[in-house]
Order: C-alpha cells, then sequence, then structure tokens
C-alpha cells in the first residue's frame, strides 16, 4: 500500500518569513494529494490540493509542488501569519471508481512567531 | 447542510466498558470514513463505507472494534471492551462521489479517555 512521510516534524518560523514542508510518497499510481490544516483542538480541514497532471497550485500565500518523477510533493507558506500557526498533513490517494483511501503523512507542526 | 456531526464529543469511561461513537455525514455524501488519532501514531483510517457497505477495514485494530453503517445518515463506531490505549480522538468523515470524491469533510471529532 502507499506510504507517505513527511518533513519536518516540527518547524519555527518568524511571522512574514516562509515555510515548506515537505512529503514522499510510495505508490507512483496514486494521482491526488491534498494538504489538511489542523488547529489546535479543531478537525483537519482541507486547504489546498494537486493532482497528479500539474506541477504548481496556488491559493493565494499557499502553494503546491509537485514532483512526480522523485515522487515528492511540498507546501509553502509565504508571509507566514500567527493563524498559520497549526499542524499541517499531507496525504495521498489514487483515485479510483472504488476506492478513496488517502494516507496521512505523520503531520508538521507550524509555529509562527512574532 | 451543519456539516459532518459527531456524538458524543467527549467520553470518559473506565476499561472494560462499551464504548459507542456515532457519526452523522453531509447528506447526499457517498463515502464515510473512521479516523483514530494520537500523538503516536498520527491520524490512522479504521475503516471506510461506501454506499453504507464497508470497502476497507484493514486499519481496524483488533476485534474488540466495530464499526456499523445501517443507512446513508448514520453509522458507529463501537469499542468493546475499551482498554486504556484507545484513548485518542476518534473523527468520523465524509466525501461526496463525483468529480469532489477527493474532498474529505471531517467532524468534530470524539475524545475518548478510558480509565
Amino acid at each position: 500500500g502507499e506510504n507517505v512521510e513527511q518533513h519536518p516534524s516540527t518547524l519555527s518560523v518568524q511571522e512574514g518569513d516562509s515555510a515548506v514542508i515537505k512529503c514522499t510518497y510510495s505508490d507512483s499510481a496514486s494521482n491526488y494529494f491534498p494538504w489538511y490544516k489542523q488547529e489546535l483542538g479543531k478537525r483537519p480541514q482541507l486547504i489546498i490540493d494537486i493532482r497528479s497532471n500539474v506541477g504548481e497550485k496556488k491559493d493565494q500565500r499557499i502553494a503546491v509542488t509537485l514532483n512526480k518523477t522523485a515522487k515528492h510533493f511540498s507546501l509553502h507558506i509565504t508571509e507566514t501569519q500567527p493563524e498559520d500557526s497549526a499542524v499541517y498533513f499531507c496525504a495521498a490517494i489514487l483515485l479510483t471508481g472504488g476506492g478513496n483511501k488517502l494516507t496521512f503523512g505523520t503531520g508538521t507542526q507550524l509555529k509562527v512567531e512574532l | 447542510d451543519a456539516g459532518v456531526i459527531q456524538s458524543p464529543r467527549h467520553e470518559v469511561t473506565e476499561m472494560g466498558q462499551e464504548v459507542t461513537l456515532r457519526c452523522k455525514p453531509i447528506s447526499g455524501h457517498d463515502y464515510l470514513f473512521w479516523y483514530r488519532q494520537t500523538m503516536m501514531r498520527g491520524l490512522e483510517l479504521l475503516i471506510y463505507f461506501n454506499n453504507n457497505v464497508p470497502i476497507d477495514d484493514s486499519g481496524m485494530p483488533e476485534d474488540r472494534f466495530s464499526a456499523k453503517m445501517p443507512n446513508a445518515s448514520f453509522s458507529t463506531l463501537k469499542i468493546q471492551p475499551s482498554e486504556p490505549r484507545d484513548s485518542a480522538v476518534y473523527f468520523c468523515a465524509s466525501s461526496p462521489s463525483g468529480t469532489m470524491i477527493q474532498t474529505q469533510y471531517f467532524g468534530p471529532g470524539t475524545r475518548l479517555l478510558v480509565l
């Protein structure tokens, strides 16, 4: 089955700096890669995703890049703000007609310091 | 829509007791997932259903865990008997079919503490 590794496990940045979180996956057939943000005590929420036919996707201060050859994808947050502090999870999945099983990374605790 | 609804939000029980967690998915969603989250193991998929049918239960840790989905609007996750190592946050999530099949919406979670 799929295996997703995520680094780093913790990341501390100064407000206004950029943050990068990296994930690798094992199944070259995986074709969909979402990122979830989980604030303390709350539920994971989808913030951005990318499909395997796209190399990069942006949404305001957040971007995701995908390198299919190397089987890794990254989350980039620019101009970080205190409200970006949370745990971020990457995930991978092969979307098929009969299955919908996300494999999550272990999470990155991002702390944005004032 | 109220989103995915879970109950109870918090549960404290003693070892050996039966625990039942409940979930109401978003109306119209065909997929329902049960996850367990702990500091040590992160987010683990326990089981998921498609159209009320269990598709993959390979994540269910042992026979003490069971899940049912009697209809499209209700699912339960039962632990019997419960053990302290079952203490975790249990999330239910749902997703639609079709072009948005990949987007999973999580419920608020049930915080379970087994003493």
